[in-house]
């Protein structure tokens, strides 16, 4: 089965241009989670979605959204780019039931200049 | 809000015992895992533990909980120079807003292993 993918692994942007991210989940994941990790703040979540809804959101501006497609693929999009936004995006995928796991991508590392 | 508190850094040598520990405030844990990461990988699930256990062994990987402390170790033992990475501790608590569980992370440990 073939894991977590996401597109592209790395990103160059310069400020106030917009990014849009996409991770694929494992076949059969209806779940799918991001989150921002940077050397300061370590692991943040950004938001889930499940059933094409998003079910749980963190605490990031409204410049961060997603979506989630029928096939249970999803993407985010960070609009009007900061330099602060420079970090590795990660996906992770889950079957979305009560305590299940979560399965990682690879991530997107995005560097704003 | 819910924290996950981990100690940095952790320095051993090639065929000790390594031992990462973690604490978490949120008593509502269900499930509390541990993931490494290699340098410029994602993150990947080594283990976890359900809250209503003790221990959890996987080969050389294993889990204490003590729930009433809050508190979660994993050891490795037969440490190799390939067990190199960060490891993260996370708990899966119940957002009641949102009707769903959501993991919180740790900032990390990162494990040295000395030749």
């Amino acid at each position: 089965k073939a894991g977590v993918t996401q597109t592209p692994r790395y990103l160059i942007k310069t400020r106030g241009q917009q990014v849009t991210l996409s991770c694929s989940p494992i076949s059969g994941h209806r779940s799918v989670s991001w989150y921002q990790q940077t050397p300061g703040q370590g692991l943040q979540f950004l938001f889930e979605y499940f059933s094409e809804t998003q079910r749980n959101k963190g605490n990031f501006p409204g410049r961060f959204s997603g979506r989630q497609f029928s096939n249970s693929r999803s993407e985010m999009n960070v609009s009007t780019l900061e330099l602060g936004d420079s970090a590795l995006y990660l996906c992770a995928s889950s079957l979305g039931l009560v305590g299940n796991e979560q399965f990682f991508g690879p991530g997107t590392r995005l560097t704003v200049l | 809000g819910e924290d996950v508190e981990q100690s940095l850094f952790l320095s051993v040598r090639e065929g000790d015992s390594s031992v990462i520990n973690c604490t978490y405030t949120d008593s509502s844990s269900t499930y509390l895992y541990w993931y490494k990461q290699e340098p410029g990988a994602g993150l990947q699930l080594l283990t976890y533990i359900f809250s209503n256990m003790d221990m959890k062994q996987d080969q050389r990987l294993t889990v204490l909980l003590n729930k009433k402390d809050k508190h979660l170790s994993l050891r490795i033992a037969d440490t190799q120079t390939g067990d190199s990475a960060i490891y993260f501790c996370a708990e899966s608590g119940f957002n009641s807003g949102a009707g769903s569980y959501q993991l919180t992370f740790g900032k990390g440990t990162k494990l040295s292993v000395i030749p």
